[in-house]
């Protein structure tokens, strides 16, 4: 099945700097790339995602890569506040039949911290 | 709020005990999914429904059980409780079983096991 591994556990910046996590993940198959936000205590959040036929796409401060060559994507977060603060997880879905079913699969989070 | 409804939001109960969680999907959503965040752990996925069928397991412990039904609400059953099943308990939806599409978590169930 799909492993995705995340990278750094966790990461703190100074505010105005850019944030970036990266992960990886192992299934050729996989198509969607989705990053969520997780404040303490809170539910994820969707903040963006990408498809397999797209490299890059941006939301504001917030863009993500996407090397499906090397199986690798990334969230860039620029000039980063406070209220950044949170839990960062990337997944990925792959589409391909069987036991997947479209089922989306976690990195392990990292947490990032601004400071002010 | 995200249309994805748990409950309760906070259960305390013995070792031993079974306890229901309750998810309700977003209106229009088919695919309801189980996910087990424990203290510095990441979101571990249990079982995933679609309209009312099981379409995938993960690290579901035998202990555990789920269903979804007509209506597409979801209950996840766990029973014999141990210590080490308190967790933070997501359900998430999304519209479809694959393809480019996002989950909607819940706010989910915190379950203390004392």
């Amino acid at each position: 099945g799909e492993n995705v591994e995340q990278h750094p556990s966790t990461l703190s910046v100074q505010e105005g700097d850019s944030a970036v996590i990266k992960c990886t993940y192992s299934d050729s198959a996989s198509n969607y790339f989705p990053w969520y936000k997780q404040e303490l205590g809170k539910r994820p959040q969707l903040i963006i995602d990408i498809r397999s036929n797209v490299g890059e796409k941006k939301d504001q401060r917030i863009a993500v890569t996407l090397n499906k060559t090397a199986k690798h994507f990334s969230l860039h977060i620029t000039e980063t506040q406070p209220e950044d603060s949170a839990v960062y997880f990337c997944a990925a879905r792959s589409n391909a039949g069987g036991t997947s079913y479209g089922k989306l699969t976690f990195g392990q989070g990292t947490i990032l911290t601004v400071h002010p | 709020d995200s249309g994805v409804t748990q409950t309760p939001k906070h259960l305390i109960t013995a070792t031993g005990q079974r306890v229901t969680l309750r998810c309700s999907p977003r209106s229009g959503d088919l695919s309801v999914y189980w996910y087990q965040q424990s203290l510095d752990q990441g979101l571990q996925f249990l079982i995933q429904y679609y309209n009312g069928e099981e379409r995938a397991k993960g690290n579901i412990l035998e202990r555990f059980s789920a269903q979804q039904f007509p209506d597409l609400h979801s209950e996840l059953n766990l029973s014999s409780l141990e210590l080490g099943d308190s967790a933070l308990y997501f359900c998430a939806s999304s519209v479809a079983q694959g393809g480019g599409y996002g989950y909607t978590f819940g706010s989910g169930t915190r379950l203390t096991v004392v």
